[in-house]
């Protein structure tokens, strides 16, 4: 199992780009990478996943250089809605054993 | 579409009480997890399940049982509660491959 590491926490102020980055040195070759996003008192809920390179989608972007040992989520000009927990998970597309990091609280201030 | 529906949403217990997490899922997903978060210790793999009839231990399992009689359901039983198990509860499903799709947590108090 990959084991994961991001930031504890991050600040950031309205309109900036944030970016989040996570740590899997021991990644396997069919491990996916996925972000999660967390508000208080909510069950996290899906925002990108990626295998390799870059993924964009409406809300983020996912950038995953060639070795895979590492990613990182990019929110492009945060409001104050994007205070949140955002987590990894390295998995296998099939694999059962599904562990997250421990999350990044980020903070956007006005 | 309801999702993933966990029941209850709060509950309280006494140390050594039995109680049962309820968790359906409407959306025919073979994968199921029940995950505990605590403060500071975010999302901790309990138990999963990868089809009717199969489970398999995650991260923290001591103190928890699971089993999965249908497709659809998936409890998570405390056969004697203890107060380290205070915590937010969150069950979540997949189908094998794809997203994780959360239910909203059940927030257990052990006295």
């Amino acid at each position: 199992l990959a084991k994961i590491t991001q930031p504890i926490s991050m600040d950031s102020y309205e309109g900036q780009e944030v970016n989040i980055t996570c740590s899997h040195n021991n990644i396997a070759t069919n491990d996916y990478i996925t972000w999660y996003q967390q508000f208080p008192s909510q069950g996290p809920r899906f925002i990108i996943q990626g295998y390799k390179t870059k993924v964009t989608n409406e809300v983020a972007s996912l950038f995953i250089p060639a070795d895979r040992k590492s990613s990182t989520l990019s929110l492009p000009r945060v409001s104050l809605s994007d205070t949140a927990v955002y987590y990894c998970l390295v998995a296998g597309g099939s694999q059962g054993n599904l562990i997250f990091g421990k999350g990044t609280k980020l903070s956007v201030k006005p | 579409n309801a999702g993933v529906t966990q029941t209850p949403k709060f509950q309280v217990l006494k140390t050594g009480q039995s109680m049962t997490l309820q968790c359906a899922q409407d959306m025919n997903h073979e994968y199921m997890s029940w995950y505990r978060q605590d403060p500071g210790m975010g999302l901790r793999l309990i138990h999963y399940s990868v089809g009717a009839g199969i489970t398999d231990q995650g991260e923290v399992p001591n103190g928890y049982n699971v089993s999965r009689s249908t497709t659809e359901d998936f409890p998570l039983r405390l056969l004697s509660a203890a107060p380290s198990q205070t915590s937010v509860y969150f069950c979540a499903s997949r189908k094998n491959v794809g997203e994780l799709f959360f239910g909203e947590g059940s927030r257990l108090t052990v006295l």
